[in-house]
């Protein structure tokens, strides 16, 4: 079967860095996306991988490793409007997208 | 550019009423998804258009779901009869259908509460 494995819940503290691992066994690979989804909205794009190494967009940045099936987001610099949801999906060998449950983020002050 | 736009908000109905709910999606976007997300989990595909052609409908419950795109642009999904395990938030997204990366765009969802 395919699965999407990510942390349930994680906690940090306003300003500080955290990482949130995903790691995947699906049928075939053709790319990772994650998103970000408040409570009571849609989920909305934050990146994409499909080849190894980082990729970095202002405070997130998201790496992969296709070897290990492993990918994590990390957030920087965390601001109290970084309390979410993130959401990992994988695109597998017949192009449909599947997702993990999602990590609920709390930031504190 | 207008993003995926979805009604009703929000619906409350009793076990075994129906229910509809619409979407338009971003223009010129080709692919159609609707997704049933449960409190605490991830989406969950119930179908994908492609124009106005079914991609993929293995998880639709067609017993009881139906989803159409008849002119390949706004759809609609029907709910008859609802279930009390239907309660959830129902999103549509879209995507371009072209290039390497086919990322897709939601609409604000539409939550269902079943009685």
């Amino acid at each position: 079967g395919q699965n999407i494995d990510q942390p349930t819940e994680m906690t940090a503290t306003e300003g500080a860095i955290v990482q949130i691992n995903c790691t995947y066994q699906t049928s075939g690979f053709n790319g990772l996306f994650w998103y970000q989804q408040h409570a009571g909205e849609a989920p909305t794009f934050l990146s994409y991988n499909v080849l190894d190494g980082l990729e970095e967009k202002g405070r997130f940045s998201s790496f992969l490793s296709r070897s290990k099936g492993y990918s994590y987001l990390l957030l920087k610099e965390l601001q109290m409007k970084d309390s979410a949801s993130y959401l990992c999906a994988v695109i597998d060998s017949n192009y449909q997208l599947i997702w993990g449950a999602g990590t609920k983020l709390i930031i504190k002050p | 550019e207008a993003g995926v736009a979805q009604s009703p908000r929000y619906k409350i109905i009793e076990k075994r009423q129906s229910v509809a709910f619409w979407c338009n999606p971003i223009s010129g976007h080709a692919t159609l998804y609707w997704y049933q997300q449960i409190l605490g989990q991830g989406p969950k595909l119930l179908i994908q258009f492609q124009n106005n052609g079914v991609v993929d409908d293995s998880q639709l419950p067609k017993d009881r779901f139906s989803a159409e795109r008849l002119k390949g642009v706004d759809s609609t999904l029907k709910i008859q009869p609802a279930k009390l395990e239907d309660s959830a938030v129902y999103l549509c997204a879209s995507s371009s259908g072209q290039g390497d990366v086919d990322t897709q765009y939601f609409g604000p969802g539409t939550r269902l509460t079943v009685l």
